[in-house]
């Protein structure tokens, strides 16, 4: 496999479900990234990473629990999430976090709450 | 303000005319921009970044920054049906140099 990867790429659950999504960079890269997609809404910045410490946590809700391993693996574990957090979420990494490195995107994972 | 603002579009441009996105930008300490595709259901791809004032040109695409008039753009030259996407501006903004994004320009190419 290259490039990002994300599993699943489509998920459903309720809102008092446990669920975990998944990121793996294969680019050899230090830094990764959580991003929400709404519909209609700019990408939002969730979770930053960068050699595998979190440097960022843009007030996001404590439903939402990011895991980094090691710099290949990103994990966003959901639990008790509203209708409102359906979006799509985007995984992305980059060489490391100085200013002018670009960020590569996975596929995404389609997220419906019910 | 938003940090990063585009015009939501749709904007619509006949086969082989040069299409024009625009993209704006609050922060006068940016330094890194960057444009990316994104197609319907799928995830963003990136087309051009750009650091320094003036033109870059990479194939179809130029980019043009301008950092006086905090304003960068994209320039899409004789436009195919395939360019038809939302097109996204990034800017690296405010004192943690996060990735701003813009809510995207649609673009559609009309055959």
């Amino acid at each position: 496999e290259t490039g990002v990867t994300q599993t699943p790429r489509h998920l459903v659950m309720g809102m008092t479900n446990k669920k975990s999504l998944k990121c793996e960079q294969h680019l050899g890269h230090n830094a990764m990234y959580w991003y929400k997609q709404s519909a209609k809404k700019p990408l939002e910045l969730m979770f930053v990473y960068n050699f595998k410490e979190q440097t960022e946590n843009n007030s996001v809700p404590s439903r939402f629990s990011p895991e980094c391993p090691n710099s290949s693996h990103l994990f966003l574990h959901l639990h008790t999430l509203q209708p409102e957090d359906s979006a799509l979420y985007l995984c992305a990494s980059s060489q490391d976090r100085r200013i002018q490195e670009t960020q590569y995107f996975g596929p995404g994972t389609r997220l419906l709450v019910l | 303000q938003k940090e990063v603002e585009q015009n939501s579009g749709p904007l619509s441009v006949p086969e082989g005319a040069i299409a024009s996105l625009n993209c704006t930008y609050s922060d006068r300490g940016s330094q890194s921009f960057f444009w990316y595709r994104q197609y319907s259901g799928k995830s963003p791809e990136l087309i051009m970044s750009i650091y320094s004032n003036g033109d870059k040109e990479d194939g179809r695409f130029t980019a043009q920054l301008n950092k006086a008039s905090q304003y960068v753009s994209l320039l899409i030259r004789d436009s195919q049906p395939s360019d038809s996407a939302t097109y996204l501006c990034a800017v690296n903004t405010g004192s943690a140099r996060q990735l701003t994004f813009g809510s995207g320009t649609q673009l559609t190419v009309l055959p």
